[in-house]
Formats: C-alpha cells, sequence, structure tokens
C-alpha cells in the first residue's frame, strides 16, 4: 500500500517568514495530493490540493509543487501569520474511476508562529 | 449547504463494550469514508462506503465495521472495545468517492476507552 512521509514533524518559523513542508510517496499511481490544516480540536480542513498532471499550484500565500519522478511534493507557506500556527498534514490517493483507497496521511507537521 | 455533522461529538465507554458513531455528510454527497486519528499513529482510513456499499476498507481488525443507508447517512461500529480503541473518529464526504474529489471532514468524535 501506499506510505506518505512528512518532514519536519515540528517546525517554528518568525512571523512574515516563509515555511516548507516535504512529503514522500511511495506508490506511484497516486494521483491526487491535498494539504490539510488542523487547529487545535478542530477538524482537518483542506487548504491545497494537487493532481498528479499539475507541477505547481497557487493560491495566494500557500503553494503547493509536485515532483512526480521523484515522489515527493511540497506545501509552502509565504509571509506567514499567526493564524497560520497548526498541525499540518500531507496525504496522498490512488484515485480512478469508482471508488478509491481512502487517503494516506503524513504523520503531521506542527508550524508554530513565533512573533 | 451545510457541513459534514457526527454525533455523539464525545464518547466515554469500558472495555468490551461496543459502541457506534454516526456521519451525516455533506447534502448531495455520496460517498463517506472514515478515519481514525491517534497521537501515535496519525490519521489512519477505516473504510468507505458508496450507495449503500463498502468499497474499500483499512487495515482494521473485524470488530471495525460499518454501514451506510440509502439517505447517504453512515455508521461505524467497533465491538469488544480495547484501551486502544481510544482516538478521534472522523468521517468525511465527497461527491462520489473518486479519488481526485475533495474530501471535507466532519468535526469528529471522541472516544475515550477505559
Amino acid at each position: 500500500g501506499e506510505n506518505v512521509e512528512q518532514h519536519p514533524s515540528t517546525l517554528s518559523v518568525q512571523e512574515g517568514d516563509s515555511a516548507v513542508i516535504k512529503c514522500t510517496y511511495s506508490d506511484s499511481a497516486s494521483n491526487y495530493f491535498p494539504w490539510y490544516k488542523q487547529e487545535l480540536g478542530k477538524r482537518p480542513q483542506l487548504i491545497i490540493d494537487i493532481r498528479s498532471n499539475v507541477g505547481e499550484k497557487k493560491d495566494q500565500r500557500i503553494a503547493v509543487t509536485l515532483n512526480k519522478t521523484a515522489k515527493h511534493f511540497s506545501l509552502h507557506i509565504t509571509e506567514t501569520q499567526p493564524e497560520d500556527s497548526a498541525v499540518y498534514f500531507c496525504a496522498a490517493i490512488r484515485g480512478y474511476g469508482g471508488g478509491a483507497d481512502g487517503l494516506t496521511f503524513g504523520k503531521g507537521t506542527h508550524l508554530i508562529i513565533q512573533p | 449547504k451545510a457541513g459534514v455533522t457526527q454525533t455523539p461529538r464525545y464518547l466515554i465507554k469500558t472495555r468490551g463494550q461496543q459502541v457506534t458513531l454516526s456521519c451525516s455528510p455533506i447534502s448531495g454527497h455520496r460517498s463517506v469514508s472514515w478515519y481514525q486519528q491517534t497521537p501515535g499513529q496519525g490519521l489512519q482510513f477505516l473504510f468507505e462506503y458508496f450507495s449503500e456499499t463498502q468499497r474499500n476498507k483499512g487495515n482494521f481488525p473485524g470488530r471495525f465495521s460499518g454501514r451506510q443507508f440509502s439517505n447517504s447517512r453512515s455508521e461505524m461500529n467497533v465491538s469488544t472495545l480495547e484501551l486502544g480503541d481510544s482516538a478521534l473518529y472522523l468521517c468525511a464526504s465527497s461527491l462520489m468517492g473518486q479519488g481526485v474529489e475533495t474530501q471535507y471532514f466532519g468535526p469528529g468524535t471522541r472516544l475515550l476507552v477505559l
């Protein structure tokens, strides 16, 4: 089955600086890679996603890059703000017509924004 | 549209008991997936239901089961509870359960087994 590795487990950055979280996956058939943000006591919320036919996607301060050959993808947050503090999860899934195996998640990165 | 809802939000059970958790998907969504979240193992896929049929199952023992009703609402059941079953149980819904669709998560049910 799929295996997703996520690094680092904790990341502390100064407010206004950039943060980068990296994930690798093992199943070359995975073709959808979402990123979720989970604040303490709340549900995971999708912040950005990328499909395997795209190399990069950007949404305001958040961007995701995908390298299919190397089987890794990364989350980039620029101009970090205090409200960016949360746990971030990457995930991968092998989707196909009719059903899916379920998201395989990384272990999460606790992002701490220092004022 | 209302989001994914789960009931109850908190549960306390003792070892050996069984428990049933409920999930109502976003209106129009036909696929419901269940995940277990623990500090040690993170988020792990339990199973996925579509049109009242279990299509996929993760690597969990048979004590974990589920079902889906004709209105797409889903329940999961855990029998013979063990201490290690203490976790946050999250359900997620998507339109058709195609892998490339966004899965929207509910708030979760926090289960504590004593």
